[in-house]
């Protein structure tokens, strides 16, 4: 069974303080991963997807990284926009997509 | 471009009654899936359409949901009767077609059930 641990469960940054979030998977036969944010009260929201170990994607202040086990998405320069969960997914074989629970980012002005 | 509908945002019921959720989903996508998203945890597939035909209802709690797609375009999620742990936000979203596309999610429904 697919499995994502996200970490970690919420993190508090202060405006302009540059951190990692982590993404923990097994999966058998990764056909991609997926990082996604979801702000209160809406659907999440496509940010990425990287297919293979070593790819990389960026995005404003955002940088998502892929191993064979482990995805990172950093946060260049945060600002309090940047507040919401994040939320990251991941498709084997099966095609189905497994969420992890995400990780809460808070970013004080 | 419009995206993903689905109404009502929100929904309170007494237990045992029924509930019915309604997806429209992006214009020429043939994928549709419903989640059912608990509080603190990421979205959980409940099932998937491809055009008509539901490939993967593995999730899916027969005994009180069922859901439909017909025509392959709008999908309704049923429960039938709810029960306190229906409580959650039901997800609908889609995808331009089959294997490995970003799928596109709409705002959800709260559902309550008292």
């Amino acid at each position: 069974e697919d499995q994502v641990t996200q970490s970690p469960e919420a993190l508090r940054l202060q405006e302009g303080e540059s951190s990692s979030l982590n993404c923990s998977y097994t999966v058998s036969g990764l056909r991609g991963l997926f990082w996604y944010r979801q702000d209160p009260g809406k659907g999440p929201e496509f940010l990425f997807t990287l297919y293979s170990a070593g790819e990389e994607k960026e995005k404003e202040r955002l940088k998502a990284t892929l191993t064979k086990k482990e995805s990172f998405l950093h946060i260049t320069a945060p600002k309090p926009e940047d507040s919401a969960t994040y939320l990251c997914a991941v498709t084997g074989s099966n095609y189905k997509l497994t969420f992890g629970k995400g990780t809460l980012l808070t970013v004080n002005p | 471009e419009a995206g993903v509908v689905q109404s009502p945002r929100y929904k309170i019921i007494e237990k045992k009654q029924p509930v019915a959720f309604w997806c429209n989903p992006i214009s020429g996508h043939n994928t549709l899936y419903w989640y059912r998203q608990n509080l603190g945890q990421g979205p959980e597939l409940l099932i998937r359409y491809e055009n008509e035909e539901a490939v993967d209802d593995s999730q899916l709690p027969k005994d009180r949901f069922s859901a439909e797609r017909l025509k392959g375009v709008d999908s309704t999620l049923k429960i039938q009767p709810a029960e306190l742990g229906d409580s959650a936000v039901y997800l609908c979203a889609s995808s331009g077609g089959q294997g490995i596309h970003e799928q596109f999610f709409g705002p959800g429904t709260r559902l309550t059930v008292l």
